[in-house]
């Protein structure tokens, strides 16, 4: 597609479930990355991919965070056992490669409520 | 740790007049510099990017200026349109280390621009 798809648009979920986003990249761009945004503050990196590949993960809580872009299939971000304080938005974008003047796309969020 | 900031929460202009958002950055590292620009429920969007080696890139009514000495950019936006009112992000990258286009974003700025 020629925009970044994520899916759903909202979460609720109860403390301690399982919560999972997906994006779909727009075609062609090999590079995905996972930002959060809590209360509309600033944008907290979490990981990247090259295709399927990690590429960055200093970002991601070590625990309860996991993430996979699989072949033909949308990217990934779960969270298991949520907390209240994962609430935010996850902000999912591509780009077509990894160089340090290639903007990123980003779609139009998933925000999670955790209660 | 706050490596990008932009000390403005919000800014409110006229329409017809000049908007200047500015953005102070602490890491040397930085190579790159963006603004985004994001209405509410959607993703931040590209707006303009300048690399270190200049001081300033204009494109239509958006200019970014670049102060290395001063770690600073700042974005002018003229004239004004209503459509302008959104958050707007700096967002800043380091020289390309293998984790390129990673970006460190500020809180923002909100613009409002009024008739």
């Amino acid at each position: 597609g020629e925009e970044v798809a994520q899916t759903p648009k909202h979460l609720v979920r109860g403390e301690g479930q399982k919560a999972k986003l997906y994006c779909a990249p727009i075609k062609g761009h090999s590079y995905v990355f996972w930002y959060q945004q809590v209360l509309k503050n600033e944008f907290k990196f979490l990981i990247s991919f090259q295709n399927e590949n990690v590429f960055d993960e200093t970002g991601m809580p070590k625990e309860r965070f996991s993430a996979k872009c699989l072949p033909n299939s949308p990217c990934s971000l779960e969270i298991q056992a949520t907390k209240l304080e994962d609430s935010a938005v996850y902000f999912c974008a591509s780009s077509r490669a990894g160089t340090t003047n290639e903007k990123l796309f980003f779609g139009s969020g998933t925000q999670l409520s955790v209660l | 740790d706050q490596q990008v900031k932009q000390n403005s929460p919000s800014l409110s202009v006229q329409e017809g007049r000049i908007s200047i958002l500015n953005c102070d950055y602490t890491n040397s590292m930085f190579d790159y510099f963006l603004w985004y620009k994001k209405y509410p429920a959607e993703g931040p969007t590209f707006l303009i990017s300048i690399s270190s080696i200049k001081d300033k890139n204009e494109d239509g009514r958006f200019t970014v200026f670049l102060n290395k000495s001063a770690k600073h950019l700042s974005l002018h936006i003229v004239p004004s349109q209503p459509g302008d009112s959104a958050v707007y992000f700096c967002a800043a990258s380091p020289r390309n280390t293998g984790t390129a286009s990673k970006l460190t974003f500020g809180t923002g700025t909100r613009l409002q621009v009024t008739l």
